[in-house]
């Protein structure tokens, strides 16, 4: 079974400043997704960046981007340049496809203040 | 464009009673899964359905329930409630899985 790790359960930046959160995971499998989520107080959960497992450049959206390293199992997110509206709980995710569509493994989350 | 529609927001019941959830997904997004959020477990895949079959199904007993109609739209239901149902329930859909999931806001769920 596929597992989600997220060992920094809080986490907090200055405004402007640079932060990286962590994500490792556990599978066998080579076909995969991964993904990072973002669910502030308003608890919609929000699609921040994706990556497929088989390309080996790393995701970019913006102030944000992820290093990928697929033989060690890890998936961090940078945020750059961070903002207030950046404060939330940011969730890792994998999906193994075709077999387990629609099926998203979560990590435990981190909650992320970013501070004036 | 409207996104993931859940209703209700919030819900009281008590224990033993059944409930239903409601999910309007994005209009021709076809994948529609439930998850259940709580502090302690954290998010939990309930199942996932793709043209009124379900194609996925999490660790949860047979009181959870769900099911899609031709619209896309899908409910869950949870019958013989237990004070650990409490939790936020969430539902997600996708044109293209692999792209990922919207999500809807959620139905907040609390069982007395």
């Amino acid at each position: 079974a596929q597992t989600v790790t997220q060992s920094q359960p809080e986490m907090s930046v200055q405004e402007a400043e640079t932060v990286t959160l962590s994500c490792t995971y556990d599978t066998s499998e080579n076909n995969y997704y991964l993904f990072w989520y973002k669910q502030p107080p308003s608890r919609q959960m929000i699609l921040v960046i994706r990556q497929e497992a088989y390309k080996q450049q790393n995701a970019t959206e913006n102030r944000f981007s992820v290093n990928f390293q697929k033989a060690a199992k890890s998936f961090s997110l940078k945020i750059s340049d961070s903002q207030l509206g950046d404060t939330a709980m940011y969730f890792c995710a994998f999906m193994k496809l075709p077999d387990d569509t629609g099926k998203l493994i979560f990590g435990q989350g981190t909650t992320l203040q970013v501070k004036p | 464009k409207a996104g993931v529609t859940q209703t209700p927001r919030y819900l009281i019941k008590t224990r033993g009673q059944q409930v239903t959830l409601s999910c309007s997904p994005i209009s021709g997004h076809r994948s529609v899964s439930w998850y259940q959020q709580t502090p302690g477990q954290g998010l939990q895949f309930l199942f996932e359905y793709f043209s009124e079959t379900q194609r996925n199904k999490g660790n949860f007993p047979g009181r959870f329930s769900g099911r899609q109609f031709s619209n896309s739209r899908s409910e869950m239901n949870v019958s013989t409630l237990e004070l650990g149902d409490s939790a936020l329930y969430l539902c997600a859909s996708s044109l293209y899985p692999h792209y990922g999931y919207t999500f809807g806001s959620g139905t907040r769920l609390t069982v007395v």
